[in-house]
This record gives structure tokens, sequence and C-alpha cells, in this order.
């Protein structure tokens, strides 16, 4: 138990373009999610918490208006990163929380986003 | 401000010895903390976890200890095999509700089994 999946697990994209990725929790529900960016050899920053029903909170230093996110249902996040530079080029995880039945929260397979 | 850190960028053992995988944390509010493994282009497995009621907990080949003091932690995997090759996480989080707390996360360390 316990899966998350990410969709798309990679994607190329021009410069100035958005791009969505979803998040879905498959066998459980997740009222909160929280999204992260990995760079190369460095650790996991996160990004959001994103709340199913309620606006995310972001981390600081990252910008609400680029990287959008809606929690839709209590199994799908989403994170569009709007008008992508190739500096938002990194790997994208998302993580949900099952809440009452443990602590730890389940990651995603990942998103590798390469903005040209 | 590195709240979590791992000093070790990376260990090697030899199959069928130990592997201990450490990690440091600043904050005293941190009162739950998670061990992750991760394999490139994946994302993060949970693995293991202790509150800080505890000082050891232990799943099979893994065992965490946590020493609130010192504000150490570290991860003892015996026997190691070279499936548990990867890069892993420490991560702490500041509450042990269920309502979705905020993780933060080490470097990692890039632990290789050698057979």
């Amino acid at each position: 138990g316990a899966v998350v999946s990410q969709h798309p697990s990679w994607v190329i994209c021009k410069s100035g373009t958005s791009v969505k990725i979803e998040c879905r929790s498959l066998d459980f529900q997740a009222t909160t999610m929280f999204w992260y960016r990995q760079f190369p050899k460095q650790s996991l920053m996160l990004m959001a918490t994103s709340n199913e029903g309620s606006k995310a909170t972001y981390e600081q230093g990252v910008e609400k208006d680029k990287f959008l996110i809606n929690h839709a249902s209590l199994t799908l996040s989403t994170l569009t990163v709007t008008s992508a530079h190739p500096e938002d080029s990194s790997f994208y995880i998302c993580s949900a929380f099952p809440g009452q039945r443990s602590y730890e929260q389940y990651f995603g397979p990942g998103t590798r986003l390469t903005v040209t | 401000d590195q709240q979590v850190k791992q000093n070790s960028p990376s260990l090697s053992v030899q199959e069928g010895r130990i592997s201990i995988l450490n990690c440091d944390y600043t904050n005293s509010m941190f009162d739950y903390f998670l061990w992750y493994k991760k394999y490139p282009a994946e994302g993060p497995t949970f693995l293991i976890s202790i509150s800080s009621i505890k000082d050891k907990n232990e799943d099979g080949r893994f065992t965490v200890f946590l020493n609130k003091s010192a504000k150490h932690l570290s991860l003892h995997i015996v026997p190691s095999q070279p499936g548990d090759s990867a890069v892993y996480f420490c991560a702490a989080s500041p509450r042990r509700e269920t309502s979705g707390s905020r993780l933060t996360f080490g470097e990692g360390t890039q632990l290789t089994v050698n057979p």
C-alpha cells in the first residue's frame, strides 16, 4: 500500500511554456501533499505544502506565481511550472501524507523537467 | 541554514559488514526522525523512523539510534548487501501528530556496498 504516482516521469519543454506535473495517491487519501525539488547531488528542498481544498503554503524563496499548486481532490495534486526557464530544469518529487495511518510521507517516483 | 546535516557524502563498505550512516541536527524542535533510501531518478522510499521518546528502533537489518542530547542519529545496516547501495537521506520533523508535518532533509550519503 501507500503508492504515489507522478506523471509525466520526464518532460522536455521550450523556454516560456508551462508544464503541469500530476501527483496521485493510488491507494489512500492524502489531505496533505508536498512538492520537493532536487538538484543534482543535493538534498530534497521542500517547495510547498499542498492541502486539499485550500491554498498551498509555499516555502520562503519559492515563487507562488511561478509554481502553481492545485490540490483538487484527496488523491490528486498538480504542480504547474509557468513560463519555464532553463534554470527551472530539475527533478521534481511529490509526497503524500496518509495522515491517520502513519507519520511517514510516501514519495512519488519524481519528474525530470528539462527546459531548453 | 542547514538544520539537518549528513557530513559524509559517501560511504563504502564490504558486503556482510556493518554500514553506519550518521546525521546531526540543530533544531531542538525536531522530535521525529526518518531515514529514506533513494535510487537515481526515483523518489525516496521510507526505511525506518524514530521518535524522540526512544533511543533505538530496529527493523530487520536496519537499526536507528537517537542521541537527543547530542542531536545525533545514526542508521546501522547489518549485514550490508550490494542491493543496499543507494543514497540515504536523514529527515526530521518538528511534530509527531498526524497532520502532515514538514520534513527537513539532510544532504544525503551515497552508500556503496561492494561484493
